[in-house]
């Protein structure tokens, strides 16, 4: 149980266009979910938390124009990198937890790899 | 504000000697704290938490890790390593607050040798 997708697990795209990569909580519903950005050989920063039906909250210094986040469903979530340029391309994870009471951890998807031409 | 420290980048150990990967954290209210594993490419997978209760956690794949509230430090430990232990881990800390949040350290590569 506690499965999380990411939808694609990689992509490459030209710099300008934007892309959407899909987080899904396959077996469970997902109050909230995270997305963190992961750059080489280093930890995994929080870019932003989101609950289903409400805006997404930012954490400082990420653009929340640049990276549009819709929570629309308890088992779905997008992160949209909008206008993608090569600065952007990294390892983009997304997390989700349940809610359930006695059930804190953060459940993972396998990752996305953007990478921006 | 919280924060995690792995203080070594790297550990190598030889297959079948003990293992232990350092984490001390730091945060205002009760930890709550967490130990992923990380393969390459794939996303993280969960091996054990402390919320309260017995200092000694048992998580997966025959992982242990140690509460020190005196030493903030939880540190991960398997008495046998295996050459598949080899992988990222990451230690992780969060105060008992409502947003979830995570903190994760720098991450330590695991290298188990045959």
């Amino acid at each position: 149980g506690a499965v999380v997708s990411q939808h694609p697990s990689w992509v490459i795209c030209k710099s300008g266009t934007s892309v959407k990569i899909e987080c899904r909580s396959l077996d469970f519903q997902a109050t909230t979910m995270f997305w963190y950005r992961q750059f080489p050989k280093q930890s995994l920063m929080l870019m932003a938390t989101s609950n289903e039906g409400s805006k997404a909250t930012y954490e400082q210094g990420v653009e929340k124009d640049k990276f549009l986040i819709n929570h629309a469903s308890l088992t779905l979530s997008t992160l949209t990198v909008t206008s993608a340029h090569p600065e952007d391309s990294s390892f983009y994870i997304c997390s989700a937890r349940t809610g359930f009471a006695g059930v804190d951890e953060q459940f993972f998807g396998p990752g996305t790899r953007l990478t921006v031409l | 504000a919280q924060s995690v420290a792995q203080p070594e980048d790297q550990v190598n150990v030889a297959e079948g000697n003990p293992l232990t990967v350092k984490c001390t954290y730091s945060v205002s209210g009760n930890p709550y704290l967490f130990w992923y594993v990380q393969y390459p490419n794939r996303g993280l997978q969960f091996l054990l938490k402390y919320i309260t209760g017995d200092n000694l956690v048992k998580g997966s794949y025959g992982f242990e890790a140690e509460f020190n509230k005196s030493q903030t430090s939880f540190h991960l430990k398997k008495p046998s390593a295996l050459v598949s232990d080899s992988a990222l881990y990451f230690c992780a800390v969060r105060d008992g607050g409502n947003d979830y949040k995570l903190s994760f350290g720098a991450g330590t590569t695991v290298t188990v040798r045959a």
